[in-house]
């Protein structure tokens, strides 16, 4: 069965500096796909971002990124000029193969932004 | 677009009674819905996966008997709490996947604002 692993309950950053959250998985498929979701307090799941596993590229979204590493099963999201507004639960999340249907979400990581 | 209106967004009800939980897909077709259960400061957890015409799939713990998933239109799927208990009071969220594939989406899939349980 594929995890999804978020070993950060809790990060916290300057405005407008940069943070990055962790997130790990395990699988054993060659076809998935890999997102960010954000939480914010109203509860509202928003995509920030989703990378495709056959792409080596990594995704980019305005002041977010990822760093998706295959071989590591790592997919860390960077956050640049951080905002008040990011202030969130952030979910990473695997689902299999394009056609697949259940996302698997990690246990998420609370952003908390300093002003 | 794609979105996914859910309601009612918040409710309260007297343990015992049963509560019905509604989304609706406003500009797109929904042959797939998922339902979720979340604890404050906790994950999503999937309950059940709905597709239109067809029974819901449970996940393994969830009682079939308790929550009861129609899927009966390719725009609607509720949820109905039976019996409510002050243990099922939750945030519930809905989610539909994407039939046609979107721009920087692809099947991708919206979520429902939730729906915040009270069990008294």
């Amino acid at each position: 069965a594929q995890t999804v692993t978020q070993s950060q309950p809790e990060m916290s950053v300057q405005e407008a500096e940069t943070v990055t959250l962790s997130c790990t998985y395990d699988t054993s498929e060659s076809d998935y796909y890999l997102f960010w979701y954000k939480q914010p307090p109203s509860r509202q799941m928003i995509l920030v971002i989703r990378q495709e596993a056959y792409k080596q590229q990594n995704a980019t979204e305005n002041r977010f990124s990822v760093n998706f590493q295959k071989a590591a099963k790592s997919f860390s999201l960077k956050i640049s000029d951080s905002q008040l507004g990011d202030a969130a639960m952030y979910f990473c999340a695997y689902r299999r193969g394009e056609y697949g249907n259940k996302l698997v979400f990690g246990a998420g990581t609370i952003l908390r932004v300093k002003s | 677009g794609a979105v996914v209106s859910q309601h009612p967004s918040r409710v309260i009800c007297k343990s015992g009674t049963s509560v019905k939980i509604e989304c609706r897909s406003l500009d797109f077709q929904a042959t797939t819905m998922f339902w979720y259960r979340q604890f404050p400061k906790q994950s999503l957890m999937l309950m059940a996966t709905s597709n239109e015409g067809s029974k819901a799939t449970y996940e393994q713990g969830v009682e079939k008997d308790k929550f009861l998933i129609n899927h009966a239109s390719l725009t609607l799927s509720t949820l109905t709490v039976t019996s409510a208990h002050p243990e099922d009071s939750s945030f519930y969220i809905c989610s539909a996947r994407l039939v046609l594939p979107r721009p920087g989406q692809g099947y991708g899939y919206t979520f429902g604002s939730g729906t915040r349980l009270t069990v008294v």
